[in-house]
């Protein structure tokens, strides 16, 4: 089982629509999460960051965590052309070593059509 | 704030030749990290630093080498390079306490021939 698995896409959604993005991950001890975006070209760039069970909101994205069913999304509401990128999860695994290293899903490409 | 800087931003080198790879933060970070992109193998950890004087392997160190020059400076050296180092490098340090996030550079793109 990888350990943080995220569906590649493409997902497509037309413009003004919600946009879904879903990572499941292995370590039951992992605290931290962080979703990053990628465009072509250009270096990830945190977008949320999410401790605790529940919905983090900010802006028109927002973060959701069940660690009981270890699984984390990103919503993006009111998806814009400018959304268009691929979105990187991200996982604290506690057990990974003393520098917490974080362990990457390999991202789902989205592309939002006007 | 210029936040994670990289030089170059592209090489082109020739198999056997060697380079360094300069990275620096300005946001006071103790962790450091260098990571090299491929389709379809995602982010790959080559070394970490999690504070001035420690450096060690993460997932993918052979045929590299780091040097943790300061508090603000993290290199990575290249000693013979060869085609399967083709990859773009990315640099990033960390935030420290709960927060644990980690900031990127703009990269390198680097192509061995």
């Amino acid at each position: 089982q990888k350990e943080v698995e995220q569906n590649s896409g493409p997902l497509s959604v037309p413009e003004g629509a919600i946009a879904s993005l879903n990572c499941t991950y292995s370590d039951r001890g992992s605290q931290s999460f962080f979703w990053y975006r990628q465009y072509s070209g250009k270096s990830p760039e945190l977008i949320m960051s999410i401790y605790s069970n529940g919905d983090k909101e900010d802006g028109r994205f927002t973060a959701q965590l069940n660690k009981a069913s270890q699984y984390v999304s990103l919503l993006i509401r009111d998806s814009q052309p400018s959304d268009s990128a691929t979105y990187l999860c991200a996982v604290n695994f506690p057990n990974a070593g003393n520098n917490r290293k974080l362990i990457w899903g390999l991202g789902t490409s989205l592309a939002v059509n006007p | 704030n210029a936040g994670v800087t990289q030089t170059p931003k592209f090489q082109v080198l020739k198999t056997g030749q060697s380079m360094t790879l300069q990275c620096a933060q300005d946001m006071n970070h103790n962790s450091m990290y260098w990571y090299r992109q491929d389709p379809g193998m995602g982010l790959r950890l080559i070394y970490y630093s999690a504070s001035e004087g420690t450096t060690d392997k993460g997932e993918v160190p052979n045929g590299y080498n780091v040097s943790r020059l300061n508090k603000r400076e993290f290199s990575l050296r290249l000693e013979s390079a060869a085609p399967s180092q083709t990859s773009v490098y990315f640099c990033a340090s960390r935030s420290a306490g709960v927060a644990n996030e980690q900031f990127f550079g703009p990269g390198t793109r680097l192509t061995v021939l």
